[in-house]
């Protein structure tokens, strides 16, 4: 079946630095999309990529699909304290189904 | 306000009980979904549906079973709970994105649930 994998699992930054996470596929994706789950909270939707080699930006967000169309990054520049949560892919190939990746939780230290 | 709802938000079971745990979404969204979140794991597709009297299996649907009579509604059922159905399940719809053919999924609060 279809895989999502998503890098690191957890990551602690100081805050002002910089954050990445990966999400990898192991199939073709038709579209990914990224949400945001804050602790104790449910997953809130970012922002969803559909077209090879896409690049959006939200603010301090920068997010990327691959040329492939099997793999996504989302970049957060400059961290602050309210961005502290779990990020999750969710890739597709149907736009039906949605296979999550397994996340990265963000602390930000102050 | 508009949203998915999930009732109920906590439930102990004991091993073998079952419960149904609702979800209602009042964005007359076609397609609706549950998922189960563990530690490490993500968010794990259970069951979704793409309308009214139709169901499917995702990822993980043993043990559990689901039901869409109704479009705002999708219940979702555990016969003889297990102490592994421990988990917080989260029920999601579906609308439409900027780009027709994608979804852009709207999840509930959660419902976390404990078998002993």
């Amino acid at each position: 079946g279809q895989q999502v994998m998503q890098i690191p699992q957890y990551q602690h930054v100081q805050e002002g630095e910089d954050f990445t996470t990966y999400c990898n596929s192991s199939t073709t994706l038709s579209n990914i999309q990224w949400y945001k789950q804050r602790p104790g909270g449910h997953p809130v939707f970012l922002i969803q990529l559909v077209k090879s080699g896409e690049v959006k930006k939200q603010k301090r967000l920068t997010f990327q699909f691959g040329e492939a169309k099997k793999n996504s990054s989302l970049h957060i520049t400059a961290t602050q304290t309210t961005d502290v949560g779990t990020y999750f892919c969710a890739g597709s190939n149907t736009g039906n189904q949605f296979y999550f990746g397994t996340g990265t939780s963000l602390t930000v230290i102050p | 306000n508009a949203g998915v709802t999930q009732t109920p938000k906590f439930r102990v079971l004991k091993t073998g009980q079952s419960m149904t745990l609702l979800c209602a979404q009042d964005m007359n969204h076609e397609y609706m979904y549950w998922y189960r979140q563990d530690p490490g794991m993500g968010l794990r597709l259970i069951h979704y549906s793409v309308g009214e009297g139709t169901t499917a299996k995702g990822e993980v649907p043993d043990g559990y079973n689901v039901s869409r009579l109704k479009k705002q509604n999708f219940l979702l059922g555990l016969e003889s709970a297990a102490p592994s159905q421990t988990s917080v399940y989260f029920c999601a719809s579906g609308g439409w994105a900027l780009m027709p053919g994608a979804n852009v999924l709207t999840f509930g609060a959660g419902s976390r649930l404990t078998v002993l």
